[in-house]
């Protein structure tokens, strides 16, 4: 069947445009998280929801950045006003369940480039 | 916080060669771990997990034993394979409060000659 998908996959912005990221979760996974990835460096939490519930935002640099998943399947990440420092690869992953020990199905990744 | 730290790449083998990969973790609690694989060019993909201490988790011929006494979560196999070559990450998902949030390490890569 058909994996997690993001889109766009590459994102050329300039300073201080918003950008919005999608993530299409595997049909039926409960928990989707959002990650953010420097070059040489692992998956970084920001946020993730069960259903369209958002569990824990803890993870979130700053008030910028906001998430939603309105009817527990698509999620959006939205970046305001971005900044050069914003500029990484961002990952979506949803799970079937909503447990510590559920494999998580990661998408392609959308890379944000920020000029 | 939570950490997970695993040994500078890259680790360079021949063929055939034993592999070890060193993961240790800080989290309170009981942790659940993974090994997730990124080949080149596609996404994470999960290689193996443990959920409780002593457990091993195994898949395509890698093996990673979950030990609580040493807070570490090693990654071996006996005989890799130039199809290995990858960046591999360690992982742990502890809970607090309910939810459930996810530490990576930085990974390291692998790259097998034939």
């Amino acid at each position: 069947g058909a994996g997690v998908s993001q889109s766009p996959r590459y994102k050329v912005t300039k300073r201080g445009q918003d950008v919005a990221l999608r993530c299409d979760p595997i049909s039926g996974h409960v928990s989707l998280y959002w990650y953010r990835q420097a070059l040489g460096q692992g998956p970084e939490f920001l946020t993730y929801f069960n259903y369209e519930a958002q569990q824990d935002k803890s993870g979130l640099p700053n008030d910028r950045f906001s998430a939603e998943r309105p009817e527990g399947s698509i999620s959006t990440l939205t970046i305001q006003r971005t900044e050069q420092r914003d500029s990484a690869m961002y990952r979506c992953a949803s799970s079937l369940g909503a447990g510590g020990s559920d494999t998580q199905y990661f998408g392609p990744g959308t890379r944000l480039t920020v000029l | 916080g939570d950490s997970v730290t695993q040994m500078e790449g890259p680790v360079t083998l021949s063929e055939e060669a034993f592999l070890t990969i060193n993961c240790t973790y800080t989290a309170t609690g009981y942790p659940s771990l993974f090994w997730y694989v990124q080949y080149p060019g596609e996404g994470l993909q999960l290689l193996l997990k443990a959920t409780k201490a002593d457990d091993k988790g195994s898949n395509k011929g890698f093996e990673a034993t979950y030990r609580k006494e040493t807070t570490s979560f090693h990654l071996e196999k006996g005989s890799v394979q130039v199809s290995d070559s990858a960046v591999y990450f360690c992982a742990l998902t502890r809970s607090s409060g309910g939810s459930y949030i996810p530490t990576f390490g930085r990974g390291t890569s692998l790259i097998v000659h034939p």
